[in-house]
């Protein structure tokens, strides 16, 4: 199975920062990664397939970046609805899996 | 616009059996694979398989293999997952979604499973 990590499990920041949070996985999956984001008692959402291409109507502050084993989900200017928990989801072999969250919280 | 609905919130006693639906709407449901997906309180998603309704065909998780069942209803767009032998780890919420070239466009809004004596 490939094992996806994500760095920082938290973060805070304000309203207007740039964040920045990193994937990996456990051996090179292309650019097979997908990017979601969940917020409490919701379905996650997709945000970013193909680790760069923008889902549609997804706002473009959000962006993704990366291939093989690292990656990139990057928030050019935090808003408030922003804040929520980002998984990333590999996509190049079963079993399908998920890293273990960022959590984006209210500085 | 696509919508996947799915069925109410369970209560199972250790052992038991769940039976979960979702019910689609808005697109050719024979023409995109659904898959199921569990997430347990504060943990990352989990894959749990995926039914090809226009081939019939079914694929699941390693880990449940033997344990879940995901069933189609074509001619009324409905998918249906089944899990037996329910345990304590098995609580969670499950969610349907629809798969887009191995990725999940669409979901269903969760059903909560507690298992509990």
């Amino acid at each position: 199975d490939i094992q996806m990590t994500q760095s920082p499990s938290t973060l805070s920041a304000s309203v207007g920062d740039r964040v920045t949070i990193t994937c990996r996985a456990s051996q090179s999956i292309s650019r097979w990664l997908a990017w979601y984001q969940q917020k409490p008692g919701k379905a996650p959402r997709l945000l970013i397939y193909k680790a760069s291409n923008l889902e549609g109507g997804v706002s473009s502050r959000f962006s993704g970046s990366g291939s093989e084993t690292e990656f990139t989900l990057t928030i050019s200017s935090l808003q408030p609805e922003d804040f929520a928990t980002y998984y990333c989801q590999q996509y190049n072999s079963y079993p399908l899996t998920f890293g273990p969250g960022t959590k984006v919280a209210i500085k | 616009q696509v919508q996947m609905v799915q069925s109410g919130a369970e209560v199972k006693r250790p052992g038991a059996s769940v039976k979960l639906s979702c019910k689609t709407s808005g697109y050719s449901f024979t023409s995109f694979v659904i898959h199921w997906l569990r997430q347990a309180p504060g943990q990352r998603p989990e894959w749990m398989g995926w039914h090809n309704p226009e081939l019939g065909s079914t694929y699941y998780s390693y880990q449940l293999r033997g344990r879940v069942a995901i069933t189609v209803d074509t001619s009324a767009a409905e998918a249906f997952v089944e899990l037996n032998s329910l345990t304590s780890d098995d609580t969670g919420i499950y969610f349907c979604a629809r798969e887009r070239g191995g990725l999940f466009d669409h979901w269903g809004q969760g059903s909560l499973v507690t298992v509990s004596s």
